[in-house]
């Protein structure tokens, strides 16, 4: 299994500045993720983090405005570059092994607010 | 179906009810489907895997069932508990891309 910390666990920002949330795995994985929920929605891809190199990203997700860092194998951030009122969202960090069964885990989440 | 449509979108039931609800997911390139229970301000908690057509799983007093050939799979949860108040994820991996694709949730509260 694996534990997964976030932080901060939540903040409220102004339009147009930018927030970095961090995630830390307590052990090593191979994959990890950064999802979405904006509110009444389901739990979106924003991309796969890779380490070590430039993150892969989902249709409608771009690295200008969710640049993500990897530099190992249990250390992620993701960015929320530019904010505005619609990235108001809850940002999730997940890991998980290579297999279609393994267990995905999860961060408990960074709720996000931006007026 | 495309997505992964989870119902009811939300429900309460009385504690000691019993209950269920239902995940429809695309029976085509089926790989396995995950069940998770997410309390506000907790990590999404893994509860089932399933992979198989016709499995059941159990753990304590919340069960599952996978139907792939119709695409469907039921969560149910005997005698309600507050503590069961949370909202359950259905998560389908499969598709051409073997890509996860989250259901909304069914969002369960259980009054003492």
């Amino acid at each position: 299994s694996a534990v997964i910390s976030q932080k901060p666990s939540r903040d409220i920002c102004q339009r147009g500045t930018s927030l970095t949330i961090q995630c830390q795995v307590d052990s090593q994985v191979t994959m990890m993720f950064w999802y979405r929920q904006q509110p009444g929605q389901s739990l979106t891809l924003i991309a796969t983090a890779n380490q070590g190199s430039e993150a892969t990203y989902e249709s409608g997700f771009v690295i200008d405005k969710f640049p993500i860092s990897r530099p190992n194998l249990t250390f992620s951030t993701l960015t929320v570059s530019n904010m505005s009122p619609e990235d108001s969202s809850i940002y999730l960090c997940s890991a998980r092994g290579q297999g279609r069964t393994d267990t995905q885990y999860f961060g408990p989440g960074t709720r996000l607010t931006v007026l | 179906i495309l997505n992964v449509e989870q119902s009811p979108q939300s429900l309460h039931v009385q504690e000691g009810d019993s209950t269920n609800f239902t995940c429809s997911f695309p029976s085509s390139n089926f790989y396995a489907l995950h069940w998770y229970r997410w309390e506000t301000a907790k990590s999404p908690e893994a509860l089932f895997v399933m992979t198989l057509n016709g499995d059941e799983k159990k753990k304590g007093r919340i069960s599952a069932t996978l139907n792939t050939k119709e695409g469907y799979s039921y969560l149910y949860i005997k005698g309600s508990q507050p503590e069961d108040s949370a909202t359950y994820l259905c998560v389908h991996y499969g598709g051409s891309q073997g890509n996860l694709i989250f259901g909304k949730g069914t969002k369960l509260s259980v009054k003492p």
